[in-house]
């Protein structure tokens, strides 16, 4: 079964503590994609990558950054974390053919940062 | 920026009940994709139409979508309890290069 796996289902952090949260696809999709999940606001995307080495801002990248060094893997980073980002994290992947097949989505990361 | 805006934000109906839940949007699109959660889970997709479609069937599942009137629906048939989730429309816009934006979602809930 094919599968994006999120490496921590809850998480709790300090205020100002550098972040990550990991990611790993195991289907070779070149697409791979971060949102974070608030209640009255939908998912928003804070980053995503075409590929190794690629990445591109989101509607909402400020305060994160990311790293993809090998395919499989696509890292979100809280540089300082703050309450403001306490949410819930979703990883995301998808081949990069329009039309075809949706996003398969981890199963998320509820990050507390108190 | 949100794209697709679901309607009703919550609805509440009994086992075997047909649901309807409906999804705005606001500009060109290269398909519109229906997916599901359940309470604090990830996202599972359901069902991709693409702009030149206009009905597609998946099991109990009936998308329909209208691009004149840029709105879409997803009807499922016959539900259960076990149809219990939150369902999100998300629209890949022309040019986003596989972006998809989500909307906020419509909660289901079937009672047995």
């Amino acid at each position: 079964d094919v599968k994006v796996t999120q490496s921590s289902r809850y998480l709790v952090k300090r205020t100002g503590e550098k972040v990550f949260l990991e990611c790993v696809q195991d289907m070779d999709h070149e697409n791979m994609f971060w949102y974070r999940q608030d209640p009255g606001l939908g998912l928003r995307l804070i980053y995503f990558s075409y590929d190794v080495k690629m990445k591109e801002k989101g509607d909402i990248p400020e305060g994160y950054s990311v790293s993809r060094e090998k395919k499989e893997r696509f890292s979100l980073i809280l540089e300082s974390a703050s309450t403001n980002q306490t949410s819930m994290y979703l990883c995301a992947s998808s081949l990069p053919v329009q039309g075809v097949l949706g996003y398969t989505f981890g199963s998320g990361t509820r990050l507390t940062v108190v | 920026s949100q794209q697709g805006e679901e309607d009703p934000q919550a609805l509440s109906i009994q086992e075997g009940e047909n649901a309807t839940m409906n999804c705005s949007y606001k500009t060109s699109i290269n398909n519109l994709q229906w997916y599901r959660q359940n309470s604090g889970r990830g996202l599972v997709h359901l069902i991709l139409i693409r702009s030149n479609e206009r009905e597609k069937h998946s099991g109990r599942l009936r998308v329909t979508l209208d691009t004149s009137k840029k709105s879409s629906s997803l009807l499922i048939t016959a539900s259960r309890a076990a149809d219990t989730a939150s369902y999100f429309c998300a629209t890949e816009a022309r040019g986003s290069n596989y972006k998809l934006t989500f909307g906020k979602g419509t909660l289901l809930t079937v009672n047995p």
